[in-house]
């Protein structure tokens, strides 16, 4: 009964390729996070989504492209990767507007070669 | 970039209270502060938040001062599984906004025998 869960959980690819992360919320929430945490482990916030829309985008590269389906999956498309992109990815969830807490999924590593 | 600081590591004795301070010296009147944790390999974890008053959950304690310029999470009896980086994050979600943690670098809590 994963409440957040990202497929897959490792990805190792090569310079120059496309790939996609996959997430998915049990816990009828209306919104969805993309969270990035780099070597240094430092997790920074990359897209939210509330209902379907894009409310927060951090400036991230356009080779990042989130889509939301719809609102109990938001999925991570990454093209051209670069060995910068190496990280764990981690996906959340939440209900707007109430102090419920983001819940997290138990993330992407990635590994770009 | 985060608007709290915290220790950068913290030992504890297995079954003896583990305090973890916060300084948010700049929160404002309507946010709140959340604890987080994050255990090696896994996707940061929710404990506890609160806005002026002490709190209490299965977790943990919240001691928030009276100024609101810093807190203190309780631990009260730390096992080798509270090892992990506490993050402490001043927030306040918005209706349709999405709540846009900013984490910081956080405590390493080592539990040891």
């Amino acid at each position: 009964d994963t409440a957040v869960s990202q497929t897959p959980k490792y990805l190792v690819t090569q310079m120059g390729n496309d790939k996609s992360i996959k997430c998915e919320q049990n816990l009828g929430h209306d919104t969805m996070y993309w969270y990035k945490q780099d070597s240094k482990k430092f997790l920074k916030i990359m897209f939210s989504y509330n209902n379907k829309e894009l409310i927060i985008n951090e400036t991230v590269p356009n080779r990042f492209s989130p889509k939301s389906p719809d609102k109990a999956h938001l999925n991570l498309h990454i093209n051209s990767l670069e060995l910068g992109d190496s990280a764990v990815y981690f996906c959340a969830s939440s209900l707007s507007g109430t102090l419920s807490p983001l819940h997290f999924g138990n993330g992407t590593r990635l590994t770009v070669t | 970039d985060a608007k709290t600081t915290q220790p950068p590591s913290m030992d504890c004795a297995e079954g003896r209270a583990a305090n973890l301070p916060c300084n948010h010296s700049t929160i404002s009147g309507n946010e709140y502060v959340y604890w987080y944790r994050q255990i090696h390999s896994q996707g940061p974890q929710y404990i506890i938040h609160g806005l002026k008053n002490n709190e209490t959950n299965e977790m943990a304690s919240l001691i928030i001062t009276e100024d609101r310029k810093s807190s203190t999470l309780i631990l009260p009896h730390a096992t080798l599984r509270d090892t992990a980086v506490y993050y402490c994050i001043d927030n306040f979600p918005t209706t349709g906004g999405g709540n846009k943690l900013t984490f910081g670098t956080g405590t390493q809590l080592k539990v040891e025998l």
